[in-house]
């Protein structure tokens, strides 16, 4: 079974321009999540889709950083303009639905690098 | 709301030494509880979960955890540390009323001594 697929793995920027990430979750997966990960801390989640609706986008900072999933399937994760802060690394996970949860289904991560 | 604590920023043990990572976490209704284990520039890959069955309940790679209902606590455990062991630790919680929203712990670094 494939796994969750994540691009780029890795981005350097420099601060005020901006990037945009793309993810591609296992197929029939309704449920998809985005997770900041800054480096020695735990993952934070970003936002969450049903489908190609909005579950939970309540930790987005929606003046820079903005999601969508029209199709349902794959995401893109934006951010303009970037910040020194934003440097993270950015996973995408994926659930059959939302009752279960991402146990087991991360990306590997894009890490970006503010500078 | 929920919340979890790794006790421990970095653990150091030797190998063929016992393994124990400490996890404690808060929540307002019956939660579900994984560990995740991340080595360096790889995936988070689940170890185990808990989902309200076996309050001990195994996983990959020989961990083991224990939910232990009245200290909130879901320690990840190993008989035996392996060099390969070496790497992030995360305990993650699942409250179903916060929308089934994971919540990560801040860590454990697993280092292992030859």
């Amino acid at each position: 079974e494939a796994g969750v697929a994540q691009s780029p793995r890795y981005k350097i920027i420099e601060k005020r321009q901006s990037v945009a990430f793309w993810c591609n979750p296992i197929s029939g997966h309704a449920t998809l999540y985005w997770y900041q990960q800054i480096l020695g801390q735990g993952p934070k989640l970003l936002i969450q889709f049903q489908n190609n609706g909005v579950v939970d986008d309540s930790q987005l900072p929606k003046d820079r950083f903005s999601a969508e999933r029209l199709k349902g399937v794959d995401s893109t994760l934006k951010i303009q303009p970037a910040k020194l802060e934003d440097s993270a690394v950015y996973l995408c996970a994926s659930s059959l639905d939302s009752h279960r949860g991402p146990a087991g289904f991360f990306g590997p991560g894009t890490r970006l690098t503010v500078l | 709301a929920q919340s979890v604590t790794q006790l421990d920023s970095h653990v150091s043990v030797s190998e063929g030494t016992p393994v124990l990572l400490r996890c404690n976490y808060s929540s307002s209704y019956s939660p579900s509880l994984f560990w995740y284990v991340q080595h360096p520039n790889k995936g988070l890959q689940l170890l185990l979960k808990y989902t309200s069955a076996a309050t001990l309940v195994k996983g990959i790679n020989g961990f083991e955890a224990e939910f232990k209902k009245s200290e909130t606590s879901f320690h990840l455990t190993k008989p035996s540390a392996h060099m390969s062991d070496a790497a992030e630790y995360f305990c993650v919680v699942r409250e179903g009323n916060a929308g089934n929203m994971l919540t990560f712990g801040g860590g454990t670094r697993l280092m292992v001594k030859p």
